[in-house]
């Protein structure tokens, strides 16, 4: 069985500062784990995937998240936030092996302030 | 634009209506998949289409049937709308089934009352 849990359901920073939105997950296969953005009133947008390659993986517009087997987690970073940042992220694990049907985090709503 | 196009964007249905939500990808896809999205619930898997002529129930496919119409179009019927399928919809397709990343499309929103 898999599940995904991000801690923080919303996060609230200034423009220009570090962005960490953070996911915690389980899975009885190897995972392969996602992180997408939905923008208000927009479908979502895929950010970056982990599929079993590089731990550290880099996404659209400046993300990056880390794959860490030991903590099972896989945090989404950017090192300084923008104004088009705000918007609702969500982290996806999906089981390598298993039904491979996702299952989605209930979301981070990242909030910027100027 | 290629993509994933998802038709109505808004719809208002009474209790006992039925309606179908179209969907169609213009990116050679192979599978399909309807979400419905619920406040501070994330998105839940009603039905997939693996492949063309497949179709199987998610997480939550009460009340809801769908068509694999052929490879480009796959829709949602509801055959007697209820107000608890008040929720956003989306439409997302994939290269193929497994851990590949989906493109969504915008999205219906759909109120029952």
């Amino acid at each position: 069985a898999q599940s995904v849990t991000q801690l923080d359901s919303h996060v609230s920073v200034s423009e220009g500062t570090p962005v960490l939105l953070r996911c915690n997950y389980s899975s009885s296969y190897s995972p392969s784990l996602f992180w997408y953005v939905q923008h208000p009133n927009k479908g979502l947008q895929l950010l970056l995937k982990y599929t079993s390659a590089a731990t550290l993986v880099k996404g659209i517009n400046g993300f990056e998240a880390e794959f860490k087997k030991s903590e099972t987690s896989f945090h989404l970073t950017k090192p300084s936030a923008h104004m088009s940042d705000a918007a609702e992220y969500f982290c996806v694990v999906s089981e390598t092996g298993g039904s491979y049907i996702p299952t989605f985090g209930r979301g981070t709503s990242l909030i910027v302030h100027p | 634009n290629a993509g994933v196009t998802q038709t109505p964007k808004f719809q208002v249905l009474k209790t006992g209506q039925s309606m179908t939500l179209q969907c169609a990808q213009d990116m050679n896809h192979n599978s399909m998949y309807w979400y419905r999205q619920d406040p501070g619930m994330g998105l839940r898997l009603i039905y997939y289409s693996a492949s063309e002529g497949t179709t199987d129930k998610g997480e939550v496919p009460n009340g809801y049937n769908v068509s694999r119409l052929n490879k480009r179009e796959f829709s949602l019927r509801l055959e007697s709308a209820a107000p608890s399928q008040t929720s956003v919809y989306f439409c997302a397709s994939s290269l193929f089934w497994g851990n590949y990343g989906y493109t969504f499309g915008s999205g219906t929103r759909l109120t029952v009352v």
